[in-house]
């Protein structure tokens, strides 16, 4: 299957500050990528469609001031928290498509803000 | 009424045996569907799709789409305690945003 990549795999950061992450397609260009965050034990919340070339689309509720996503190419998407707060603490995952509907993972980015 | 329904479980079964994990969604329209598998503390990984009726049949795994029924199942044959895991069902919202909705996931055990 296609590999998806993130990065950092795990951030700790103080409140108040931002974190980038990084969601990289490794081995095929994906015009489309998708942005999740999911909480324990809870199933996968959709935060935002980012298309290359184009302005996010955001989910209902998701502040896209707070998240900001850019997608710079077509094998980079990046999900920027900003003014970090400790209930945006989560583990957030990237997706790129393939063709077709199917979706491939990153392995996520836990972040912490203390 | 959710999109996507399946059951939280556990579902628990013996090592060996046939486990099934199903799947509701209430959009009539929907083309695409998938099965993803999420242990814990990891992401999901896709492990099957299914576009048709009918079955679909990949190692140990079968996927069942039924769409006049609005259901999608996932067997595993022969489970192993490897396949513990959390089994999300995912649908293709109907046009073409490539948006996946996904159910809550049916925890599985396979017990030794």
């Amino acid at each position: 299957g296609a590999v998806v990549s993130q990065h950092p795999s795990r951030v700790i950061c103080k409140s108040g500050t931002s974190v980038k992450i990084e969601c990289r397609s490794l081995d095929f260009q994906a015009t489309t990528m998708f942005w999740y965050r999911q909480f324990p034990k809870k199933s996968l919340m959709l935060m935002a469609t980012s298309n290359e070339g184009s302005k996010a689309t955001y989910e209902q509720g998701v502040e896209k001031d707070k998240f900001l996503i850019n997608h710079a190419s077509l094998t980079l998407s990046t999900l920027t928290v900003t003014s970090a707060h400790p209930e945006d603490s989560s583990f957030y995952i990237c997706s790129a498509r393939v063709d077709g509907y199917e979706q491939y993972f990153g392995p996520g980015t836990r972040l912490t803000v203390t | 009424q959710k999109e996507v329904e399946q059951n939280s479980g556990p579902l628990s079964v013996p090592e060996g045996a046939i486990a099934s994990l199903n799947c509701t969604y209430s959009d009539r329209v929907s083309q695409s569907f998938f099965w993803y598998r999420q242990y814990s503390g990891k992401s999901p990984e896709l492990i099957m799709s299914i576009y048709s009726n009918g079955d679909k049949e990949d190692g140990r795994f079968t996927a069942q789409l039924n769409k006049a029924s609005q259901y999608v199942s996932l067997l595993i044959r022969d489970s192993q305690p490897s396949d513990s895991a959390t089994y999300l069902c995912a649908v293709n919202l109907s046009g073409n945003t490539g948006k996946l909705i996904f159910g809550q996931g049916t925890t599985l055990q396979v017990k030794p």
